[in-house]
């Protein structure tokens, strides 16, 4: 079953900040995050692997919530090259990621 | 070193053809994986394996077969082309379980 991300899409202008939710009814073993520009192949941005675990890549930080069986994209003083569309992805089974299932993804629109 | 290589990347099909999509990595990955990318649909897995000689299916299996006698490639054949299988398909890898997924530049594929 896939994670539901929201929003489905999102505008925003430079310099505002922008969270992208990702939640399962089942459980996470561990939450990663993805970005694809449009006409490229989508590039790991980073892995979450503990309850309450915060990462960051640039500004963009990650919080996972094993409990809630959710994790939060924080995205801060967006960039032009912030644009893309984001994906969220869990394991089915365990912690292997031969199977890793992702949500629909998050489109999100920076405007100069 | 090349990463991730997919071939070809573009193809039309006319329904009940046969085709594979070549995919080869020179990291010297186990995991390695096939999705395909449909409008609003976000990436949706087809087949996976965790090691040579080891296969298993994903979300979307129908229509598609896999085998990998290498480590280094993981051909996907479709059967018998139908226009539901019209679609971006990515080939990704990864050196073990939790580790980021590398993808390939992807296919486009067209069946009329």
């Amino acid at each position: 079953q896939q994670p539901v991300q929201s929003p489905q899409a999102v505008i925003l202008r430079e310099g505002e900040d922008a969270v992208i939710n990702c939640s399962s009814s089942k459980a996470l073993y561990s939450v990663h995050w993805y970005r694809q520009k449009h006409g490229e192949a989508p590039v790991f941005l980073m892995i979450l692997l503990k309850g309450g675990e915060q990462k960051g890549h640039e500004k963009i930080s990650a919080s996972f919530n094993e409990k809630k069986q959710q994790s939060s994209l924080y995205l801060t003083a967006s960039q032009l090259s912030y644009s893309g569309t984001y994906f969220c992805g869990s394991p089915d089974y365990g912690g292997s990621q031969g199977n890793l299932i992702f949500g629909k993804g998050t489109k999100l629109s920076v405007k100069p | 070193n090349a990463g991730v290589t997919q071939t070809p990347e573009f193809q039309v099909l006319k329904t009940g053809q046969s085709m594979t999509l070549q995919c080869a990595q020179d990291m010297n990955h186990e995991y390695m994986s096939w999705y395909r990318q449909d409008p609003g649909m976000g990436l949706r897995l087809i087949h996976y394996s965790v090691g040579a000689g080891i296969t298993d299916q994903g979300e979307v299996p129908n229509g598609y077969n896999v085998s990998r006698s290498t480590t280094e490639d993981f051909p996907l054949r479709l059967l018998s082309a139908a226009p539901s299988q019209t679609s971006v398909y990515f080939c990704a890898s990864s050196y073990e379980g939790l580790s980021p997924l590398h993808f390939g530049n992807g296919t486009r594929l067209t069946v009329t």
